[in-house]
């Protein structure tokens, strides 16, 4: 079975102060593709971060990075200078080769001013 | 840059009334995608269409009807509304390779479905 884990369902960061929230899937394929979308009040679901399984390297994206741990099926979210706009529900998921993306249950970030 | 466009964005039916759901996408995708999110669930797949005129079952397809209309609309039909499928629906589209759209969901701004 595909499954994404998200073992924090609810995080609080102080403004400007580094957050990490959690994610773990399971897979038995090798080639695969991980996000992690961010849903503000107003519903939008926004991309925030790829990564590819095949590349070593971490994703970063301004003040937005991942540590992705292939091996321990690891994939966590690092926000750094957090601000007040980062305040969300933050979903991990992943895509194998196919159609289906695979959703985590969501972790709600407060951004406490 | 519409994106993907879903309508209505708030709906009350009553139990038994039908409705449709409308998404479209302007980004030429092959990939059309119609999701659920209920608290606590995340998002669970309904319906997906890879490509104009074929459908396939999600996780939660129970309830729902889809048409691939052509490669720009994809809608969902509740044939006989029910309080469980009160829930906030999402549509979503993906390019095909090797664009940069290609691996990335698109969402809609979602609509808030009521059933009483």
């Amino acid at each position: 079975a595909q499954t994404v884990t998200q073992s924090q369902p609810e995080m609080s960061v102080q403004e400007a102060e580094t957050v990490t929230l959690s994610c773990t899937y399971d897979t038995s394929e090798s080639d695969y593709y991980l996000f992690w979308y961010k849903q503000p009040p107003s519903r939008q679901m926004i991309l925030v971060i790829r990564q590819e399984a095949y590349k070593q390297q971490n994703a970063t994206e301004n003040r937005f990075s991942v540590n992705f741990q292939k091996a321990a099926k690891s994939f966590s979210l690092k926000i750094s200078d957090s601000q007040l706009g980062d305040a969300a529900m933050y979903f991990c998921a992943y895509r194998v080769t196919g159609n289906q993306f695979y959703f985590g249950t969501g972790t709600s970030l407060t951004v406490i001013p | 840059n519409a994106g993907v466009t879903q309508t209505p964005k708030f709906q009350v039916l009553k139990t038994g009334q039908s409705m449709t759901l409308q998404c479209a996408q302007d980004m030429n995708h092959n990939s059309m995608y119609w999701y659920r999110q209920d608290p606590g669930m995340g998002l669970r797949l309904i319906y997906y269409s890879a490509s104009e005129g074929t459908t396939d079952k999600g996780e939660v397809p129970n309830g729902y009807n889809v048409s691939r209309l052509n490669k720009r609309e994809f809608s969902l039909r509740l044939e006989s509304a029910a309080p469980s499928q009160t829930s906030v629906y999402f549509c979503a589209s993906r390019g095909a390779p090797p664009g940069p759209g290609a691996n990335v969901l698109t969402f809609g701004a979602g609509s808030r479905l009521t059933v009483l």
